[in-house]
């Protein structure tokens, strides 16, 4: 079955670009699109965006000015970029396979997730 | 921006209770709301899909219903591993989870 395996630094420093890759396994990245959610320690989920295996794209507003979403379906894999990071966007980054069924749009396969610590 | 809130934001039950979760959207959002499950350092679980499709593999007893603005997630017998995070999440204009309500053992 479809497995996501994020992969990336561990450790940002302020006002660098945070950057992680999600490899897709066991089926073609191709059909589907593909998200980033992140979770800060303690608290809930926050989506950061998505891209369809084609490169459009959908931002969360109060993320959009700094995040880069890009796909690489040779690759079978998608990654995303953060710029200007700060402590605050130290969490758990999530990838997941987003279905568009019907125009129902619900994540049903995700990573397991990396934690991204930002501090000098 | 669709906002979204849960209620309540924490629970205690008891093993074979019935437990109703609740989720409302700042505004109308049709059946785009998708029910997940998190447990402590796991990555969230889909367990319900617009508003009241049982995804695959995910127990009966788990339930989902409501349309427009307010929408609840139902477990009808609660089970020793539904103690969790449950969130809702909007997919009508780009997408907004709830902050989750927390289900613990009474």
């Amino acid at each position: 079955q479809v497995q996501l395996q994020e992969s990336g630094p561990g450790l940002v420093k302020p006002s660098e670009t945070l950057s992680l890759t999600c490899t897709v396994s066991g089926g073609s990245i191709s059909s589907y699109y593909w998200s980033w959610i992140r979770q800060p320690p303690g608290k809930g989920l926050e989506w950061i965006g998505y891209i369809y295996y084609s490169g459009s794209t959908n931002y969360n507003p109060s993320l959009k000015s700094r995040v880069t979403i890009s796909v690489d379906t040779s690759k079978n894999q998608f990654s995303l970029k953060l710029s200007s990071v700060t402590a605050a966007d130290t969490a758990v980054y999530y990838c997941a396979r987003t279905q568009p069924k019907d125009y129902y749009y619900y994540m049903d396969v995700w990573g397991k997730g990396t934690t991204v610590t930002v501090s000098s | 921006d669709i906002q979204m809130t849960q209620s309540p934001s924490s629970l205690s039950a008891s093993v074979g209770d019935r437990v109703t979760i609740t989720c409302r959207a700042s505004q109308s959002i049709s059946s785009y709301l998708n029910w997940y499950q998190q447990k402590p350092g796991k990555a969230p679980k889909l367990l319900i899909y617009a508003a009241s499709s049982l995804q695959s593999g995910v127990p009966s007893r788990f339930s989902g219903s409501g349309s427009g603005t307010d929408f609840t997630l139902t477990i009808s017998s609660l089970q020793p591993e539904d103690f969790a995070t449950y969130y809702c999440q909007q997919s009508y204009s780009k997408s907004t989870f709830g902050p989750g309500t927390k289900v613990d053992i009474k």
